[in-house]
């Protein structure tokens, strides 16, 4: 089956900076990458996503970027702010085998005000 | 209404109980799911069903036993389960492509916080 590594697992920035998470994927047939945010005690929310006929799409201060040849993926965050703190996960989708969805082990972002 | 419900959103039980969580959705999706989230560990793919058709996953122990009634609906029965499956059981759903409305996101609900003792 899929497997998604993501780095790092905890990530600190000062309000304003730049966040970057990187995740790689093994399996070739994986065409869909979105990207989910965790807020402490809640659901993951899909923030970005990205299909595998595209190498990048930005959402304002949120981009994600795909390398197919290399297999991987990474979620740029500019600006970041204090709102922007949760546990981000990335995922691999594989629409053949009953459209199963894969994910990292999540990065911990912290923004200090 | 939410997209996806859970319940119960907490339960406590013994290692010789049997319980059962259970999920519904409101969004018109063909496929559910259930993961288990534990600290410091990625989410679990645990079970698919799509399209009604349960898609097997040999590494779930037999102490769990998923059931899909129709589209909108997907239970988690469990017995005699073990200290080591406390954890937040979250369920979801997506539309399988080819069938609109198609945009691929997964769903979640608030999860179900399960302690067994």
């Amino acid at each position: 089956g899929e497997n998604v590594e993501q780095h790092p697992s905890t990530l600190s920035v000062q309000e304003g900076d730049s966040a970057v998470i990187k995740c790689t994927y093994s399996d070739s047939a994986s065409n869909y990458f979105p990207w989910y945010k965790q807020e402490l005690g809640k659901r993951p929310q899909l923030i970005i996503d990205i299909r595998s006929n595209v190498g990048e799409k930005k959402d304002q201060r949120i981009a994600v970027t795909l390398n197919k040849t290399a297999k991987h993926f990474s979620l740029h965050i500019t600006e970041t702010q204090p709102e922007d703190s949760a546990v981000y996960f990335c995922a691999a989708n594989i629409p053949n085998t009953g459209n199963q969805f894969y994910f990292g082990t999540g990065t911990s972002l912290t923004v200090i005000p | 209404e939410t997209g996806v419900t859970q319940t119960p959103r907490h339960l406590v039980m013994g290692m010789t109980n049997k319980k059962s969580l259970k999920c519904e959705q409101h969004l018109g999706h063909n496929a559910m799911y259930w993961y288990k989230q534990s600290a410091k560990k990625p989410l679990e793919l645990m079970f698919v069903y799509s399209l009604e058709e349960r898609v097997e996953n040999n590494s779930v122990p037999s102490r769990f036993s998923p059931e899909c009634p129709n589209s909108s609906h997907l239970f988690l029965h469990l017995h005699t389960l073990q200290p080591e499956d406390s954890a937040l059981y979250l369920c979801a759903s997506s539309q399988v492509p080819g069938h609109t409305p198609n945009t691929g996101e997964l769903f979640f609900g608030e999860g179900s916080r399960l302690t067994v003792l």
